[in-house]
């Protein structure tokens, strides 16, 4: 069946570096892939997403970058803060379905 | 503001009984969705629903139930069926289904057997 893999499962950086975040989907038909960031004890919320016909987006601090054929893509942080700490998900929906297929999650600790 | 509301935020449930949990969202969207999130599995998909009065069930349906009545509301029974229900529970909603719209997640029911 459809898969995403996350890596890595935690993440430490220093405050003001960058910090890096892979997933890798295996339904190549994929066409939307979204980035949940989720801190303790709440919900996830969507920090950015890409669509299939994208190669790069980028939002302030934040940017993902979509390679279809080899079928991954990354979360890019910049300039880290410690509130930046938290669990993140990737996610890919593959066509003709209703529902994502979720990574399990990497914990983003940013250290002061 | 429009958002999601999950209630309660903590629920514990005796061996053997059925508990529901409530979900609520004022965004006007067609689509609700509920997962169960355990540690180190990610989100998994325990049902979902397109429209009113229509639902699907998901990856991990068995020991739950839904209905959807309402647009607004989409709440989850969790069975003495279900063997393992101590998890964190989110509801989300999206515009439209189809795997092409953001969701917004609700902030959690966390649900512990006692």
């Amino acid at each position: 069946g459809e898969n995403v893999e996350q890596h890595p499962s935690t993440l430490s950086v220093q405050e003001g570096d960058s910090a890096v975040i892979k997933c890798t989907y295996s339904d190549s038909a994929s066409n939307y892939f979204p980035w949940y960031k989720q801190e303790l004890g709440k919900g996830p919320q969507l920090i950015i997403d890409i669509r299939s016909n994208v190669g790069e987006k980028k939002d302030q601090r934040i940017a993902v970058t979509l390679n279809k054929t080899a079928k991954h893509f990354s979360l890019h942080i910049t300039e880290t803060q410690p509130e930046d700490s938290a669990v993140y998900f990737c996610a890919a929906s593959p066509s003709g379905t209703y529902k994502y297929i979720f990574g399990t999650g990497t914990r983003l600790k940013v250290l002061a | 503001d429009g958002g999601i509301t999950q209630s309660p935020k903590y629920l514990f449930r005796k061996e053997g009984q059925n508990v529901t949990l409530s979900c609520e969202q004022n965004l006007n969207h067609d689509a609700m969705y509920w997962y169960r999130q355990d540690p180190g599995q990610g989100l998994r998909l325990i049902y979902y629903s397109q429209i009113v009065n229509d639902f699907q069930k998901g990856d991990i349906a068995e020991g739950y139930s839904v209905s959807r009545e309402k647009k607004e509301s989409f709440p989850l029974t969790v069975t003495s069926a279900q063997k393992n229900p101590t998890a964190f529970y989110l509801c989300a909603s999206s515009p439209a289904a189809g795997g092409d719209y953001g969701y917004t997640f609700g902030s959690g029911t966390r649900l512990t057997v006692v």
